[in-house]
């Protein structure tokens, strides 16, 4: 089992529509959780980033933690077809630790 | 502009010739390491380094060599590339493993690599 799976999609969503995005993991001593965003041809960038449970929110985009059920999410609300790119979660034990990725979710926005 | 720098961005070589790629950044970031990214796999740490002569392996350091003489600069060298060595390669880089910002990675852009 893989530590950190990600469904692949492709996902392809009409312009305006809410997006959720989801990572399951199996090491409960992950406590720092992270969304990256990347763009065709282009690297990763840190998009959201939350500390053990809970949600954290900035503009359009909401990241969610369930520890117990090992489970985040990304929710994208009024999605933009610049949101189209590929969505990467990651996690690591502690600030000093390795950060372990995701394969990623490719998302389409269709204007 | 804050910014890790790779080059070159595509490569095209043939099994057994070296090659280096070269990462820098001019953010003073004290931990710099190299991913590669296959298709299914997601990114996967090849080498990192916490600071200038402190390097050490990640989870697929074979077939790979590094080296870290200046802050700035961390290139990646393939000694004997082969086929399976074909991928996308990320450098990136944090402030720094001891201030606690492990998690906040700046990525470059990338380099295509092909091994024929």
């Amino acid at each position: 089992q893989k530590e950190v799976e990600q469904d692949p999609g492709p996902l392809s969503v009409p312009e305006g529509a809410i997006v959720s995005l989801n990572c399951t993991y199996s090491n409960s001593a992950f406590q720092y959780f992270m969304w990256y965003r990347q763009y065709s041809r282009k690297g990763p960038e840190l998009l959201m980033y939350t500390y053990s449970s809970g949600n954290k929110e900035d503009g359009r985009f909401t990241a969610q933690v369930d520890k117990s059920s090992k489970y985040i999410s990304l929710f994208i609300r009024d999605s933009q077809p610049s949101d189209s790119a590929t969505y990467l979660c990651a996690m690591t034990k502690t600030s000093y630790d390795k950060v372990i990725f995701g394969p990623g979710t490719s998302l389409s926005v269709i204007p | 502009e804050a910014q890790v720098t790779q080059n070159p961005r595509y490569l095209i070589t043939v099994t057994g010739k070296k090659l280096t790629v070269t990462c820098s950044q001019n953010m003073n970031h004290e931990y710099m390491s190299w991913y590669r990214q296959d298709p299914g796999l997601g990114l996967r740490q090849i080498y990192y380094s916490m600071n200038v002569e402190v390097t050490d392996k990640g989870d697929v350091p074979e077939g790979y060599k590094v080296s870290r003489k200046e802050k700035r600069n961390f290139p990646l060298i393939l000694e004997s590339p082969s086929p399976n060595q074909t991928s996308l390669y990320f450098c990136a880089s944090t402030p720094g493993q001891g201030r606690g910002e492990n998690e906040k990675l700046f990525f470059g852009s990338g380099t295509q690599l092909s091994v024929l």
